[in-house]
Formats: structure tokens, C-alpha cells, sequence
């Protein structure tokens, strides 16, 4: 059974870096095909896609976010790390990771719960 | 870059059929999945590869991909089917490959 959970702060102020982390069970990113994203979504609002990183450290950026995006990988500790530099109030959100299996150009399946970052001063 | 454009809401009576479609500039050569979101829950997939249902997932859920339209459609509506749908492609045309989202459509069963 693959699992995911988003950890890191719940309040960040305006500016100041974001960091998350997802800790998933079930899969290894090591496994030829296999990545894991981010998506996010403000209150009330749609998806959104900002990053994607596959078992061979390939990485890829939504274009909108890609100057403001860092996304990598601890294979040996099953996590996925996101950084997300000069915090506005516009990035709350509820942040989720997924997983993404190996087929080619394969859906994100499952999700992880998703964690709510506020951005206030 | 690439969009896909969603209705905002489609309403339906329970029992009936519920069709919702995500356009894109020739959508049908491109892969589309299906996700439901519930009020207060993560999104969970529906459909995958425009047509296939995972495990665990009614077979009153189907999927299409033709053209520029691809449509998700829900027989025999039941209440609990009430939530927001989101169709995603993986978008390989342009400079900056990616993930694209249509945004969304939430589905009232009457």
C-alpha cells in the first residue's frame, strides 16, 4: 500500500522560504518510472501542478514557478523536498505530494492529505 | 502553454447521467485522468489513461478521449458522487514540459 504525508510549517511569513517535505511508504524512488509531485490548492480554488521529480533525479518546473522551485529527493529516506523562495499571501494553500508511477506519462496516484500553509505577517 | 478548459458546474438528478468534458487544443492524441475531490479531502483518480478505472472505483464512472473533448461520464448518479472533477494531461508540446489541470467542475446532484 503506497502512503504519502506532507510535513512543515503551517504559517510562513511574506518573503521568507517554504520548505516541505514528503515522507511516502509502499514504492522506492529508485524504481525505473517512478516520481513523485507536488500540486497545490488555494482555498476555494483549482489544482495546481509545481514540481516533478522522477527515480533518476529528472526535474520538472511549472513554468509560472520554475524561478521560485527547488525540488529533490532523499532516496534512502523515502522523502521529497520542496522549496519555495519569496513567500507571498497568494501561495496559501493546501500543499499535497503524489505519487506517480512508472508508465509513461501516468496519473498521480495516491495523494498524500495535504497540509494548509498560511502566509501572513 | 497548454489549457484545459472545464465547465464550472454541471447539476444532475440522482439516478440520471452526468457528462463532463475538459477541452483542449486536440486533447484526443493526449492522455487524460479523471480525479475526484471531496469537501474537505484529497483528490483521488477516477480515471486514468481517458478510460481505465482503478481498482475500487464504480463501474458507473467512464471515460472518453476524442478530438478536443474528453468527457467523463457518471451513470446512475447517486448522492455521495456530489464533488469537484479535475481532468489533467501531461503537456509535452511545449519548451517547458509539464503537468496541466483543467479547473475543475463541481458536479450538484440534485
Amino acid at each position: 500500500q503506497i502512503t504519502l504525508k506532507e510535513s512543515g510549517p503551517t504559517l510562513v511569513k511574506p518573503t521568507q522560504t517554504l520548505t516541505l517535505t514528503c515522507t511516502f511508504s509502499g514504492f522506492s524512488l529508485s524504481t525505473s518510472g517512478v516520481g513523485v509531485g507536488w500540486i497545490r490548492q488555494p482555498p476555494g480554488k483549482a489544482l495546481e501542478w509545481l514540481a516533478l521529480i522522477y527515480w533518476n533525479d529528472d526535474k520538472r518546473y511549472s513554468p509560472s514557478l520554475k524561478s521560485r522551485l527547488t525540488i529533490t529527493k532523499d532516496t534512502s529516506k523515502n522523502q521529497v523536498v520542496l522549496t519555495m523562495t519569496n513567500m507571498d499571501p497568494v501561495d496559501t494553500a493546501t500543499y499535497y505530494c503524489a505519487h506517480r508511477g512508472s508508465t509513461s506519462s501516468g496519473p498521480f496516484d495516491p495523494w498524500g492529505q495535504g497540509t494548509l500553509v498560511t502566509v501572513s505577517s | 502553454s497548454y489549457v484545459l478548459t472545464q465547465p464550472p458546474s454541471v447539476s444532475v438528478a440522482p439516478g440520471k447521467t452526468a457528462r463532463i468534458t475538459c477541452g483542449g487544443n486536440n486533447i484526443g492524441s493526449k492522455s487524460v485522468h479523471w480525479y475526484q475531490q471531496k469537501p474537505g479531502q484529497a483528490p483521488v483518480l477516477v480515471i486514468y489513461y481517458d478510460s481505465d478505472r482503478p481498482s475500487g472505483i464504480p463501474e458507473r464512472f467512464s471515460g472518453s478521449n476524442s478530438g478536443n473533448t474528453a468527457t467523463l461520464t457518471i451513470s446512475r448518479v447517486e448522492a455521495g458522487d456530489e464533488a469537484d472533477y479535475y481532468c489533467q494531461v501531461w503537456d509535452s508540446s511545449s519548451d517547458h514540459p509539464g503537468v496541466v489541470f483543467g479547473g475543475g467542475t463541481k458536479l450538484t446532484v440534485l
